[in-house]
């Protein structure tokens, strides 16, 4: 069964780079069939999609990413180490949330929904 | 980016009663295969979200037979025909059209 555990600080300096990364066990990130995603939550709203890789040999790492976060993220791949990564560079306040890590399943042109996620991991931005 | 705007945003529920969601698009989800792309997700209490509903009305391995997802085009809803009292939490419908793929705000079911 795939699990999907994200890790990472959990207090970043305003203005500083956010790396966290998302390990991946019972299944390889190496596919053509499978998406893999960062979505977060800040404290008690609701669910924003950050981006997504597509981190088969065959796609090179295609990457997608929401406009909103203004070139800031990126997604990156390992899949020596069968995981993936976000950068998320001069964040604020505004970038408090859980992070989760999930992964989405193409079957040709359709999307099917995120699932598994990750337990999720809390980033604080604080001085 | 396309908006989905969730209703009700609280709805209280009765053990065995049913219970409907709502969800509207701003723009059609409706792909050219026929399939319409919307999501439901389930975050219950201090868990991740888990994924009820695919394409619409595809339900997810290992979901109840009492959801059900239907609708087409900028109109869905998601049906519960017989609520449980593991069913509480926050229920999202998301866009998965086109990117950036955006949720709804999410309707809190919970017992009353």
């Amino acid at each position: 069964q795939l699990q999907l555990q994200e890790s990472g600080p959990g207090l970043v300096k305003p203005s500083e780079t956010l790396s966290l990364s998302c390990s991946v066990s019972g299944g390889s990130i190496n596919s053509t069939t499978y998406y893999w995603a960062w979505i977060r939550q800040p404290p008690g709203k609701g669910l924003e999609w950050i981006g997504t890789i597509h981190s088969s040999v065959y796609f090179s790492g295609s990457t997608y990413y929401n406009p909103s976060l203004k070139s800031r993220a990126t997604i990156s791949a390992d899949m020596y180490k069968n995981q993936f990564s976000l950068t998320l560079t001069s964040v604020t306040a505004a970038d408090t949330a859980v992070y989760y890590c999930a992964r989405r399943r193409a079957d040709g042109v359709l999307f099917m929904g995120f699932d598994p996620w990750g337990p999720g991991t809390q980033v604080s931005v604080s001085s | 980016d396309i908006v989905m705007t969730q209703s009700p945003l609280s709805l209280p529920v009765t053990p065995g009663e049913p219970a409907s969601l709502s969800c509207r698009s701003s723009q059609s989800l409706l792909h050219t295969t026929g399939y319409n792309f919307l999501d439901w997700y389930l975050q219950k209490p201090g868990q991740s979200p888990q994924l009820l509903i695919s394409l619409g009305s595809t339900r997810a391995s290992g979901v109840p037979d009492r959801f059900s997802g239907s609708g087409s085009g900028t109109d869905f809803t998601l049906k519960i025909s017989r609520v449980e009292a593991e069913d509480v939490g926050v229920y999202y419908c998301m866009q998965a059209l086109e990117t950036p793929w955006t949720f709804g705000q999410g309707t809190k079911v919970e017992i009353q």
